[in-house]
């Protein structure tokens, strides 16, 4: 299967660490990207290939996979890290790299 | 500096087709294993990934849409071109370009992304 499932919300206290979490059977083979998504704004890859982080984004953030599931970790959450996560990846035959259905982080 | 930047009809009227550009710097789209594509965002829905193409001209397309969509290369004008055939209203999205910098990686990765360029297909 192609498909990669994400839970819709997710909230976190100013400063606290939150994890955010994409499945699906592809990641098992592969790993996924990462990218945060502002109203009005382009998207910005936060986690690049095999869980590294592209030049530019907070050590805030990191990520890792177990199994089929891939999850993006802030740590020490700021006020601007608000917005959409997506997660992408492969499907198992490489042709195909569908996005997450997307979570919208909240900072209380 | 990479930079991506889309461009094309922001209104359309449904069966029509459209016709988006993304002119970009900085990058080679005719070296391997760089690859351009599209990606769209239909108002409060989920991103969406539509078409790569690759610097040796393969292709990949979103099932989906498969029937509907084509990518193409200009390689002298370092533009890539995406084709969408008998638009609709659901069609209505922003659409962003973005560069793949390497086809063998192990996530899809898009790294460098375009403003977007918003169509709304409506009678």
């Amino acid at each position: 299967s192609s498909e990669l499932s994400q839970d819709p919300s997710v909230s976190v206290a100013l400063g606290q660490t939150v994890r955010i979490t994409c499945q699906g059977d592809s990641l098992r083979n592969y790993y996924a990207s990462w990218y945060q998504k502002k109203p009005g704004q382009a998207p910005v890859l936060v986690i690049s290939d095999k869980n590294t982080r592209p030049s530019g984004i907070s050590d805030r953030f990191s990520a890792s996979n177990s199994g089929n599931v891939a999850t993006l970790t802030i740590t020490g959450t700021q006020a601007e890290d608000e917005g959409d996560y997506y997660c992408l990846s492969r499907d198992s035959s490489g042709t195909h790299s569908p996005f997450g259905g997307g979570t919208t982080l909240t900072v209380l | 500096q990479i930079t991506l930047r889309e461009s094309g009809p922001t209104l359309l009227k449904p069966t029509e087709t459209l016709t988006l550009t993304c002119t970009f710097s900085g990058f080679s789209i005719t070296s391997s294993p760089v690859g351009v594509g599209w990606i769209r965002q239909a108002p409060g829905k989920a991103l969406e990934w539509l078409a790569v193409i690759y610097w040796d001209g393969d292709r990949r397309y979103s099932p989906s849409l498969r029937s509907r969509v084509i990518i193409s290369k200009d390689t002298s004008r370092n533009q890539v071109v995406l084709t969408m055939f008998n638009m609709d209203p659901v069609d209505t999205a922003t659409y962003y370009c973005a560069r793949r910098p390497n086809y063998h990686d192990m996530s899809g990765t898009f790294d460098y992304w375009g403003q977007g360029s918003l169509v709304s297909v409506s009678s």
